[in-house]
């Protein structure tokens, strides 16, 4: 099956800790991105990838860090560096070329207690 | 700063009636515009996409785009009780693969 795969579903971890979220995609996409959604907010973007080895901040990047080392693959770490780690975690991918939509995965639920 | 605006809601509406989201931008050179419907606890899913000013139709669902007015709009015709869940407009800035500019969502509940 085609699409992307984001695992796990749910992590749980102790403050102080970094924790690495997956994002892999057989969608052949180039563009990939890392979104946070808070309960009732909306979708904040964290870090983008247009293509691989190379990404940029979105508007809440601090204490987050990411690689692009493969076109498939673009995993999140939550560093203890992030002050309010717990959220939903959104990956999505966007194919090259004009006008083309996001196609998301289904989601990591990040709790730090 | 480019911004997309939504009315966070809630919208209530009657089943069967016709549900109208809309959304304003700020990016007079915006290229295209997605509306993506989110239930809660899940992903967005894209229902509409539209490029050109005027109406585009699928199913019950109708995307509208006034591209002088920076104003588009999702109008859901025969809502149902399937269709309560948050609708949350994209604005693509320019072309090519800058990131989507999201609005906050609307809130939709359809009352049986």
């Amino acid at each position: 099956d085609g699409g992307i795969t984001q695992s796990p579903k749910y992590l749980f971890r102790k403050e102080g800790q970094n924790v690495t979220l997956s994002c892999e995609q057989n969608l052949n996409h180039d563009a990939m991105y890392w979104y946070r959604q808070d309960p009732g907010q909306g979708l904040r973007l964290i870090y983008y990838s247009q293509i691989v080895n190379d990404f940029q901040k979105g508007d809440i990047a601090e204490g987050y860090s990411v690689s692009r080392e493969k076109k498939e693959s673009f995993p999140l770490t939550v560093t203890s560096a992030q002050k309010n780690p717990t959220a939903f975690y959104l990956c999505a991918t966007r194919q090259t070329g004009y006008n083309s939509p996001l196609h998301f995965g289904n989601g990591t639920r990040l709790t730090v207690t | 700063q480019k911004e997309v605006e939504q009315n966070s809601g809630p919208l209530s509406v009657p089943e069967g009636a016709i549900a109208s989201l809309n959304c304003t931008y700020s990016d007079r050179g915006s290229q295209s515009f997605f509306w993506y419907r989110q239930y809660s606890g899940k992903s967005p899913e894209l229902i509409m996409f539209i490029y050109s000013n005027g109406d585009k139709e699928d199913g019950r669902f109708t995307a509208q785009l006034n591209k002088a007015s920076q104003y588009v709009s999702l109008l859901i015709r025969d809502s149902q009780p399937s269709d309560s869940a948050t609708y949350l407009c994209a604005v693509n800035p320019i072309s090519g693969n800058t990131p989507l500019v999201f609005g906050k969502g609307t809130r939709l509940s359809v009352i049986a």
